[in-house]
């Protein structure tokens, strides 16, 4: 089975804190995905990456970046905090199979970010 | 810009009972997925639709995609209370970047 692990399930923070969310996914996916979910928003993609060192902004990148060092690992940063981005963070994985076919996003626990 | 909007967002119905989530996309795609979360869990993959007319079945649940109307539906058969969470369909507008709907939360009531 696909794990996809991230490193805190509950994380609270100060405003202007620069913050790391970790993931990590073992089954040697080439994508990696940041979302965030808020009430009545659903998923919305933060960033993704397609391969080691690539980045990609999704549809609401403003205040995040993200680092991509090892194939496996995906971390998302918040360089200044603020509490605007109080929110529940998820990252997936996903293999792109050698004909093309996407396959579904494999999504790890999340982790509850709380800015003060 | 892809629109995805779910109806109902809220679903309480009784056990026993027949019901249908739809989902609806604003620009052309296909692929649509859906996905189930629990309470504090994270997303589960229930159903990837690849094609028009696809037509998925899981236990109660059959999904399926018509992508000329840009509609896919989520049925639930003969509903049981271990089906009761938040169900949500996304959909792929390119190279996996997915537009999730809000979410139909659905409680399924003894």
């Amino acid at each position: 089975d696909v794990k996809v692990t991230q490193s805190s399930r509950y994380l609270v923070k100060r405003t202007g804190e620069k913050v790391f969310l970790e993931c990590v996914q073992d089954m040697d996916h080439e994508n990696m995905f940041w979302y965030r979910q808020d009430p009545g928003l659903g998923l919305r993609l933060i960033y993704f990456s397609y391969d080691v060192k690539m980045k990609e902004k999704g549809d609401i990148p403003e205040g995040y970046s993200v680092s991509r060092e090892k194939k496996e690992r995906f971390s998302l940063i918040l360089e200044s905090a603020s509490t605007n981005q109080t929110s529940m963070y998820l990252c997936a994985s996903a293999f792109t199979g050698w004909t093309g076919a996407y396959n579904e996003q494999f999504f790890g626990p999340g982790t509850r970010l709380t800015v003060l | 810009e892809l629109k995805v909007e779910q109806n109902p967002l809220f679903l309480s119905m009784q056990e026993g009972k027949n019901y249908t989530i739809y989902c609806n996309y604003s620009t052309t795609s296909d692929r649509l997925y859906w996905y189930r979360q629990d309470p504090g869990k994270s997303l589960e993959s229930l159903f990837v639709l690849l094609s028009n007319g696809a037509v998925k079945q899981e236990g109660r649940l059959m999904a399926s995609l018509d992508t000329k109307a840009r509609l896919s539906t989520l049925h639930i058969t003969a509903a049981v209370h271990d089906l009761s969470a938040t169900y949500f369909c996304a959909v792929d507008k390119g190279a996996q970047k997915l537009v999730f709907g809000q979410g139909t939360r659905l409680t399924i009531n003894p």
